[in-house]
């Protein structure tokens, strides 16, 4: 089975500055894909940005960015010039690519995204 | 409404109660979830509904059963919980084609309190 682990359980930037969360995880799978989903105070769980495990190129969304590195089993999460709407909690989440249909997301606990003005 | 609604957005229960969650996606998709939301733990995969079948049931409590009439609804009927059933539920949805995926989308939750 996949495992995601998040090991901040909590980081704090100012704003406008930059932060880093880390995301590893544990696979025997070459095919999946990697996501990091934002769900601030009002619960509504969103995709940041999504990474396919074939694609060598680290994914960039506007201020997201990610570090996937493949051998290390690292995908880390960018975040620069850090807004105050930024601030959430972080999960990073694995799914399999070997599937033919629906599958589910496995999740690491989460890391709380505190901005400081 | 668009997107992923669910209702309702809080709900207390006693444990002989019986009750439902309803989740409705507006976006035309071919897949739904449940999620479970504890403290301190990751999101918890339930279940896992591809055009009205269920593709995935993750070793479950049967005090939980899913129900998908369409691939427009998803329910979750509840009964005889326990308190350590308390959390947040999340359903989401996704377009699944074979090896194409696309991002799920999630609802709001329901809070569920067992007393």
């Amino acid at each position: 089975a996949q495992t995601v682990t998040q090991s901040q359980p909590e980081m704090s930037v100012q704003e406008a500055e930059t932060v880093t969360l880390s995301c590893t995880y544990d696979t025997s799978e070459s095919d999946y894909y990697l996501f990091w989903y934002k769900q601030p105070p009002s619960r509504q769980m969103i995709l940041v940005i999504r990474q396919e495990a074939y694609k060598q190129q680290n994914a960039t969304e506007n201020r997201f960015s990610v570090n996937f590195q493949k051998a290390a089993k690292s995908f880390s999460l960018k975040i620069s010039d850090s807004q105050l709407g930024d601030a959430a909690m972080y999960f990073c989440a694995y799914r399999s690519g070997s599937g033919g249909g629906a599958d589910g997301l496995t999740f690491g606990k989460g890391t709380h995204l505190i901005i400081q003005p | 409404e668009t997107g992923v609604t669910q209702t309702p957005r809080h709900l207390v229960m006693g444990m002989t109660n019986k009750k439902s969650l309803k989740c409705e996606q507006h976006l035309g998709h071919n897949a739904m979830y449940w999620y479970k939301q504890s403290a301190k733990k990751p999101l918890e995969l339930m279940f896992v509904y591809s055009l009205e079948e269920r593709v995935e049931n993750n070793s479950v409590p049967s005090r939980f059963s899913p129900e998908c009439p369409n691939s427009s609804h998803l329910f979750l009927h509840l009964h005889t919980l326990q308190p350590e059933d308390s959390a947040l539920y999340l359903c989401a949805s996704s377009q699944e084609f074979r090896r194409v995926y696309n991002e799920q989308f999630f609802g709001p939750g329901t809070r569920l309190t067992v007393l």
